[in-house]
C-alpha cells in the first residue's frame, strides 16, 4: 500500500541533544512538508521541499534542519537550538502543479523533552 | 498573505444534531479549499475539497461550498454521529505560492450519545 511512514511514534529528547524524525513516502510525490502542531495553534509549516536536494524554510524554521537526498525521504532534525520542541510533528507530501492536489499525511511523531 | 480563519471550538453536540463549522479565507488568486479531519493521535485525512467557485465538496454526509463572494467554505452535516468526534481543519492551497498549504487552527468536535 502507498503512503507516508513516520517514525518513531514517540520520541524523547534530553537537554542539548539533537534528534531526528524520519519521514518516508512511496507515493512518488515531488513535494514533502514538515508541520508542527501545538494544542490550539493548528499546523505551522517548518520546512518544505519540492525537489531533491532543495528545500525552503517555512514559518517556524529556527532550531530545525532538513535534508532531501532522495525523493522518498525527508528527515527532520530538531536541534538543541530549538528551546521548546515539545509538540506533535506531522510529515506530508503531495504532487505539484495541479489545482486539485491534496496533502497526504503521516501518522505523526510526538516529541517530548525529558 | 494567504490565511484561513475558522470557528473556534470546542463544539459539543448531541447525536443527530446539525453541524456547521465556519471557515473564511484570504488569498490572492484562486485557491483550492479543503477540509481535513484528525482523529486522536493520528495524522490528518482529507475529508473533502473544492477547486473553484461554487463547487461543492462532499463526503460521508459532510458538505462545503466554495463561496467566492463571501470568501467562505463552511463545513456542514445534517446529522452528526458519535464517530464524527474529531478535530476539523479548514485549509487552502495557493498555486501562486508554490502549492503551499495554509491551515486554520482547527475546531474540536465532540458528539455525545
Amino acid at each position: 500500500d502507498g503512503g507516508i511512514t513516520q517514525s518513531p511514534k514517540y520520541l524523547f529528547r534530553k537537554e542539548g541533544q539533537n534528534v531526528t524524525l524520519s519521514c518516508e513516502q512511496n507515493l512518488n510525490h515531488d513535494a514533502m512538508y514538515w508541520y508542527r502542531q501545538d494544542p490550539g495553534q493548528g499546523l505551522r509549516l517548518i520546512y518544505y521541499s519540492q525537489i531533491v536536494n532543495d528545500f525552503q524554510k517555512g514559518d517556524i524554521a529556527e532550531g530545525y534542519s532538513v535534508s532531501r537526498e532522495k525523493k522518498e525521504s525527508f528527515p527532520l532534525t530538531v536541534t538543541s537550538a530549538q528551546k521548546n520542541p515539545t509538540a506533535f510533528y506531522l510529515c506530508a507530501s503531495s504532487h505539484l502543479g495541479a489545482t486539485n492536489e491534496k496533502l497526504f499525511f503521516g501518522s505523526g511523531t510526538q516529541l517530548s523533552v525529558l | 498573505g494567504d490565511s484561513v480563519t475558522q470557528m473556534e471550538g470546542p463544539v459539543t453536540l448531541s447525536e443527530e444534531a446539525f453541524l456547521t463549522i465556519n471557515c473564511t479565507y484570504t488569498a490572492t488568486g484562486y485557491p483550492s479549499l479543503f477540509w481535513y479531519v484528525q482523529y486522536p493521535g493520528e495524522g490528518l485525512q482529507l475529508l473533502l475539497k473544492a477547486t473553484k467557485a461554487d463547487d461543492k465538496g462532499s463526503n460521508k454526509g459532510f458538505e462545503a461550498t466554495y463561496r467566492k463572494e463571501t470568501t467562505s467554505f463552511h463545513l456542514e452535516k445534517g446529522s452528526v454521529q458519535v464517530s464524527d468526534s474529531a478535530v476539523y481543519f479548514c485549509a487552502l492551497m495557493a498555486q501562486n505560492t508554490g502549492n503551499q498549504f495554509y491551515f486554520g487552527t482547527g475546531t474540536s468536535l465532540t458528539v455525545i450519545p
